[in-house]
């Protein structure tokens, strides 16, 4: 099947620094990509769809300064936590949609935890 | 999206098959039955999909009512790599984004 990665699998941050968190579609394109958070024993919300070229979608409560979210290509889509605070500490997960393949599959990456200190 | 419910968590011998119910009363008529599943600190892994007839790949099999309004994944043989969280997802395709509910935690014993 097809491969979405992310990158870094893991980031340990300070309060008040931004961290950026790649996710990519290895043999495949994608238009659409998800974000989403997952905090511990909980299951994964949606925060935001990142469509290439245009502006993202920011589910109700998410909000768009803090989380910037850039889809520049059809494999590559970054989110931006910017000035992290410990609350954001979470398992970050995105996915993608194959154009070419079948339309039902979502693919997802591997996940980034990120832990701000 | 329709609203699915699963059992919070279910137990499973290795080697028998594992069940899981999923009830999706108010799908529509467009919406798909999606499955996926997330072993710990991983991303989700697409299992198995549907519209109204039962389907079967290398992973499970999924049976769905006639009347749509539930279904169940059958694991036919559990080994102790499928304990996981799984996800029983009802989406029209079309708006691609997915809603995860709670899940079924399944727990694979020896």
């Amino acid at each position: 099947g097809a491969v979405v990665s992310q990158h870094p699998s893991w980031v340990i941050c300070k309060s008040g620094t931004s961290v950026k968190i790649e996710c990519r579609s290895l043999d495949f394109q994608a238009t659409t990509m998800f974000w989403y958070r997952q905090f511990p024993k909980q299951s994964l919300m949606l925060m935001a769809t990142s469509n290439e070229g245009s502006k993202a979608t920011y589910e109700q409560g998410v909000e768009k300064d803090k989380f910037l979210i850039n889809h520049a290509s059809l494999t590559l889509s970054t989110l931006t936590v910017t000035s992290a605070h410990p609350e954001d500490s979470s398992f970050y997960i995105c996915s993608a949609r194959d154009l070419a393949g079948s339309s039902y599959e979502q693919y997802f990456g591997p996940g980034t935890r990120l832990t701000v200190t | 999206d329709a609203k699915t419910t699963q059992p919070t968590s279910m137990d499973c011998a290795e080697g028998r098959a594992a069940n899981l119910p999923c009830n999706h009363s108010t799908i529509s008529g467009n919406e798909y039955v999606y499955w996926y599943r997330q072993i710990h600190s991983q991303g989700p892994q697409y299992i198995i999909h549907g519209l109204k007839n039962n389907e079967t790949n290398e992973m499970a099999s999924l049976i769905i009512t006639e009347d749509r309004k539930s279904s169940t994944l059958i694991l036919p043989h559990a080994t102790l790599r499928d304990t996981a969280v799984y996800y029983c997802i009802v989406s029209n395709n079309a708006g691609n984004m997915l809603t995860f509910g709670g899940g079924t935690r399944l727990m694979v014993k020896p």
